[in-house]
């Protein structure tokens, strides 16, 4: 079964100040990764997702991510945070041939401090 | 347009109450879901219709009955349940059940069992 890990509970990290949230996973075969972000009592927005082709993916707000096959992660990259971007950032996984099912990483409290 | 709405936002009721929450999209998506989210953790898998069958129950307690009535809607019935079901209930769609296809989530409808 496919699985994420997000090794960090809480990023902080200056207004201004690259951000970046790490994200490993485990799954047999092809992956298909996606980045989530979740603002307080909202649901899941999209990011962006990595299907196949280019390692790096770029998404919505300024956010890109790099594949990394060798170290089989996808860490979500933003080069200036912002306040706005404090929330909570989440990371899936489903596999090619998997079992249908999204399977979430904890999540990150990511807060940008002004 | 990637909307998903979802109602009611906020929903009380008690132990032996019947209610209802509802989940729509207009993207033409076949894949619809219903997720429980409890605070600070990510979303745990419910139910997923595929072309308004159900593909996937996650062990779901009999007191949580979806509904599927065309491609557009997806409902929850909730009869009978217990403090504990307390949580946000995020809906969610995608173009189909493949796994490189998007998951766009709703708002999400906060329910509190008293």
């Amino acid at each position: 079964a496919q699985s994420v890990a997000q090794p960090e509970d809480q990023v902080n990290v200056a207004e201004g100040n690259p951000l970046t949230v790490k994200c490993t996973y485990s799954v047999s075969g092809n992956p298909y990764l996606f980045w989530y972000v979740q603002y307080p009592n909202r649901g899941l927005q999209f990011l962006l997702k990595y299907i196949t082709g280019d390692n790096l993916v770029k998404g919505s707000y300024g956010f890109e991510a790099e594949f990394n096959k060798s170290q089989t992660s996808f860490h979500l990259k933003k080069p200036s945070a912002l306040v706005s971007d404090s929330a909570l950032y989440f990371c899936a996984v489903r596999a090619l041939y998997g079992n249908n099912r999204l399977a979430f990483g904890k999540g990150n409290q990511v807060v940008v401090i002004p | 347009d990637t909307e998903v709405t979802q109602t009611p936002k906020h929903l009380v009721m008690g132990m032996t109450n019947k209610k209802s929450l509802k989940c729509e999209q207009h993207m033409g998506h076949r894949a619809m879901y219903w997720y429980k989210q409890k605070a600070k953790k990510p979303p745990e898998l419910m139910f997923v219709y595929s072309y308004e069958k159900l593909s996937i129950n996650e062990s779901v307690p009999s007191r949580f009955s979806p509904e599927c009535p065309n491609s557009s809607l997806l409902n929850l019935h909730l009869h009978a349940l217990q403090p504990e079901d307390s949580a946000l209930y995020l809906c969610a769609s995608s173009q189909d059940s493949r796994n490189q296809e998007t998951q766009y989530f709703g708002p999400g409808t906060r329910l509190l069992v008293l």
